[in-house]
């Protein structure tokens, strides 16, 4: 199973800050995924990546999908409470059987 | 009803006792997943159903039990579980097996004591 690292775990900021995240591996992946989970939800899907190098932004959310495929960033731009959540980033093995996840950064966006 | 839902959202069960968790996808999909998900440790993927049939178990311990009756509905069947068995249970479903976009049910909240 390939092992996808995420950091930081933890991360609290101030409303209107920037901050971005990281997603992690020594392997290839033929896609990410990023999804965001609320308290007392399940993850939602954010975005999928799937060409090395790739950059998509969802409002405020930009993502980039590693030249090599190997890993992702999620760089959020003045955030916001409502940004608040879990950031799971997710791989599908290059096997196409299942999604690897990773362990989440916890974000905390203070008002 | 749309999406992914899953009863019951909160289950307390002791460990002696027989219990079944439910999902159900609205979603015309045809794979669905069951996921464990413990605080500080990555979702753990548990089984894998492709048009109804079992595709993968992760090595899960025979307590947990799957059953997929047809593509929109899967149950967890749960007896003599252990107190670290505790955790939510995410169900979800996609499109087809494989690196397809994943939705997510609420999860259950299932304490064991």
């Amino acid at each position: 199973t390939q092992l996808l690292e995420q950091s930081p775990q933890f991360l609290s900021i101030q409303e209107g800050e920037n901050l971005t995240v990281y997603c992690n591996s020594s392997s290839v992946f033929s896609s990410l995924q990023w999804y965001r989970q609320e308290p007392g939800e399940g993850p939602v899907l954010l975005v999928t990546v799937v060409t090395g190098g790739e950059v998509k932004k969802l409002k405020r959310l930009t993502f980039q999908f590693g030249d090599a495929r190997k890993d992702s960033s999620l760089h959020i731009t003045a955030a916001q409470p409502g940004d608040t959540g879990l950031y799971l980033c997710a791989g599908e093995e290059t096997s196409g059987s299942r999604l690897t996840f990773g362990e989440g950064t916890q974000l905390t966006v203070n008002p | 009803e749309t999406g992914v839902t899953q009863t019951p959202r909160h289950l307390v069960m002791g460990m002696t006792n027989k219990k079944s968790l439910k999902c159900e996808q609205h979603l015309g999909h045809n794979a669905m997943y069951w996921y464990k998900q413990s605080a500080k440790k990555p979702l753990e993927l548990m089984f894998v159903y492709n048009f109804k049939e079992q595709t993968e178990n992760n090595s899960v311990p025979s307590r947990f039990s799957p059953e997929c009756p047809n593509s929109s509905h899967l149950f967890l069947h749960l007896h003599t579980l252990q107190p670290e068995d505790s955790a939510l249970y995410l169900c979800a479903s996609s499109q087809g097996q494989g690196g397809y976009e994943q939705y997510f049910g609420p999860g259950t909240r299932l304490t064991v004591t």
